[in-house]
């Protein structure tokens, strides 16, 4: 089964307004990271956040990573009709394998 | 311009008839791996070498192979497709085997 899983699965917001999504995993990780995804195109790395981090920024982009609980949260701060898009985090258990778990991803869309 | 770069983005094909897409980065990474997406199951990854000549199986590598005879390219091939390898594929390379940069996808539908 996949380790990521986001909530929620679709968000619509206006442009201006903060965006959160979560994600949940099962097990222990390396890192956590996120990606964007345009409609159908490449997947475009945002953040990554290590398993030793509780929070990080970059821009408008605030992740929090809570190991206790195995979750991670994605706050995307003023948001932009620009920002829309399909949102993924994916876990990183470390090692030779180079494999990323991805999620199902949230469907973020950001109304003019 | 670093990028990674795969073609074709767009392919029609019949069952059985044997393909290849290409992958290539300028970055001179060496991790690179293959992903397929498809609806309500996210990216799952096929294949992934981690250098010239080292490759090793993903979660899903039934029906693929793969090649890494050059540190730049990292070509998929389906030798037999059939319809359930309808799926868009992503290729994606790494230095440090964490961040990982993707491909535009290749669109594949097997008839």
């Amino acid at each position: 089964s996949q380790q990521g899983e986001e909530d929620p699965q679709a968000l619509s917001i206006q442009e201006g307004e903060n965006a959160t999504m979560n994600c949940s995993y099962k097990t222990s990780i390396n890192n956590l990271q996120w990606y964007r995804q345009n409609s159908g195109r490449g997947l475009v790395h945002l953040i990554l956040i290590r398993s030793n981090e509780r929070e990080k920024h970059s821009g408008r982009l605030r992740v929090t990573l809570d190991t206790s609980k195995k979750s991670s949260s994605l706050l995307i701060t003023a948001s932009r009709t620009a920002d829309t898009a399909s949102y993924f985090c994916a876990t990183d258990f470390g090692g030779a394998t180079n494999k990323l778990i991805f999620g199902t991803g949230t469907l973020l869309a950001v109304q003019p | 311009e670093a990028q990674v770069t795969q073609n074709p983005r767009y392919l029609i094909t019949v069952t059985g008839k044997k393909l290849t897409v290409t992958c290539s980065q300028n970055m001179n990474h060496e991790y690179m791996s293959w992903y397929r997406q498809d609806p309500g199951l996210g990216l799952r990854q096929i294949y992934y070498s981690m250098n010239v000549e080292v490759t090793d199986k993903g979660d899903v590598p039934e029906g693929y192979k793969v090649s890494r005879k050059e540190k730049r390219n990292f070509p998929l091939i389906l030798e037999s497709p059939s319809p359930n390898q309808t799926s868009l594929y992503f290729c994606a390379s790494s230095f440090s085997g964490e961040t990982q940069y993707f491909g535009p996808g290749t669109r594949l539908l097997v008839l």
